[in-house]
């Protein structure tokens, strides 16, 4: 089965600044997605932003971006502009593109506190 | 579109007493799947259908939880009897055929407590 490892269980950024969120994963497969979920105190999961294995290039989203090694297996996550509404759980997941495998995997989590 | 819709927010029973909990998925997606969310387990996924049928239930804890999808707009998870153990927050989430987009959207989960 893949799995997803976040080693950083929590994390603090000065507001404006610009901070880091590591994950990386296990996989044999080819083709697949991953993903950056944000977990605000309301419990909501939301989608910030998600990779196609198959692209070379980073996805981004406004002040997210993410800085996908293929070869290594990392899939780190760049705020810029830290903003105190950035505060949050923030979830890194896989999921596969390949026929019979659909489950999103998780990984344990970064708890990101915005200093102001 | 409302997004996938979850009930009851909340819910706080005894030990013993039958849990059901709802979901309504996001209209036209293929996929359903239930999640577990507690501290020390993180989140994990206990079942997913695909056009309404059981596809993987292997995360199924035991018999006590069981789930059901009897239509594409509505689905259940039901616990019978509960246990304090069962206490966690419980998200349902759908998705298109993941050629799509590949991504699951959550509903804002249902946080139950067992006394």
């Amino acid at each position: 089965a893949q799995t997803v490892t976040q080693s950083q269980p929590e994390m603090s950024v000065q507001e404006a600044e610009t901070v880091t969120l590591s994950c990386t994963y296990d996989t044999s497969e080819s083709d697949y997605y991953l993903f950056w979920y944000k977990q605000p105190p309301s419990r909501q999961m939301i989608l910030v932003i998600r990779q196609e294995a198959y692209k070379q290039q980073n996805a981004t989203e406004n002040r997210f971006s993410v800085n996908f090694q293929k070869a290594a297996k990392s899939f780190s996550l760049k705020i810029s502009d830290s903003q105190l509404g950035d505060a949050a759980m923030y979830f890194c997941a896989y999921r596969s593109a390949e026929t019979g495998a659909n489950n999103l995997f998780f990984g344990t989590g970064t708890r990101l506190t915005v200093i102001p | 579109d409302a997004g996938v819709i979850q009930s009851p927010r909340h819910e706080v029973t005894e030990m013993g007493q039958e849990v059901t909990l709802r979901c309504k998925p996001i209209s036209g997606h293929d996929y359903l799947f239930w999640y577990r969310q507690t501290m020390m387990r993180g989140l994990e996924l206990l079942i997913y259908f695909n056009n309404n049928v059981p596809i993987d239930d292997s995360g199924m804890p035991e018999d006590r939880f069981s789930a059901k999808m009897p239509n594409a707009s509505f689905s259940t998870l039901k616990i019978q009897p509960s246990e304090p153990r069962d206490s966690a927050v419980y998200f349902c989430a759908s998705s298109l055929q993941q050629a799509i987009t590949g991504e699951l959207f959550f509903g804002e989960g249902s946080r139950l407590t067992v006394l």
